[in-house]
């Protein structure tokens, strides 16, 4: 257990539908990340936040969106949807202190969004 | 363009055969690279940071060296237990993203 927490576990959605995903950091790490993976594309990486700001931002789609709340969870919202965008998505988190600043990151178990 | 390589694709051994993954990267400037091991439906598990050309670190049957081009993640004496997907990923000085490989299959047979 890597101490990251994500609801809900399995979405069924339709096409054109929104739906939001929620993550809890592990205690004390400020930075949290988002990930795709699908089975043609490998792990994606979306979009990251340190301490409620956006950090780096990667492939994300303008139809997705994400922040992270004054609590440190962070929630992907995700919109308009297709049938290309059922994948599994992960977050991560990570915390501060290394010397480098360059940190490892654990995964939650991932909500397996799948559109029809 | 920030890029990594992972190679094989897949991997068959016998348990008790050792071998090596490779992850070839192109960053412009390397601020870690990262090590994670994956079960099917599961996410990513850590498993080591490496930082400079020259650095290695182990645990249990696995051990991970880098160099300035590329990082290997050596297998020794593997058993059953150990097959998973294992994914390589960089970060570069330039800014914050993470960029994983498509990862190598691993199967060990007994």
């Amino acid at each position: 257990d890597s101490g990251v927490t994500q609801t809900p576990k399995h979405l069924i959605t339709a096409t054109g539908q929104r739906v939001t995903l929620r993550c809890s950091p592990r205690s004390g790490d400020l930075s949290v990340y988002w990930y795709q993976q699908s089975l043609d594309q490998g792990l994606q990486f979306l979009i990251q936040y340190y301490n409620g700001e956006e950090r780096a931002k990667g492939n994300i789609l303008e139809r997705f969106s994400a922040q992270q709340f004054p609590d440190l969870h962070s929630e992907l919202n995700l919109s308009s949807l297709e049938l290309g965008d059922s994948a599994l998505y992960f977050c991560a988190s990570s915390g501060t202190g290394r010397a480098r600043n360059t940190n490892e990151q654990f995964f939650g178990p991932g909500t397996r969004l799948t559109v029809l | 363009e920030d890029q990594v390589t992972q190679s094989p694709e897949a991997l068959r051994l016998q348990e008790g055969e050792s071998s090596s993954l490779n992850c070839s990267y192109t960053v412009s400037g390397l601020r870690g690279l990262f090590w994670y091991r994956q079960d099917p439906g599961k996410g990513p598990e850590f498993l080591f940071t490496l930082y400079s050309a020259g650095e290695e670190k182990e645990k249990e049957r696995l051990k991970a060296t880098l160099t300035k081009k590329e990082s290997f993640l050596h297998i020794t004496a593997p058993k059953p237990e150990d097959s998973a997907t294992y994914l390589c990923a960089v970060v570069n000085t330039g800014g914050f993203k993470t960029i994983f490989g498509a990862g190598t299959r691993l199967f060990v047979k007994a």
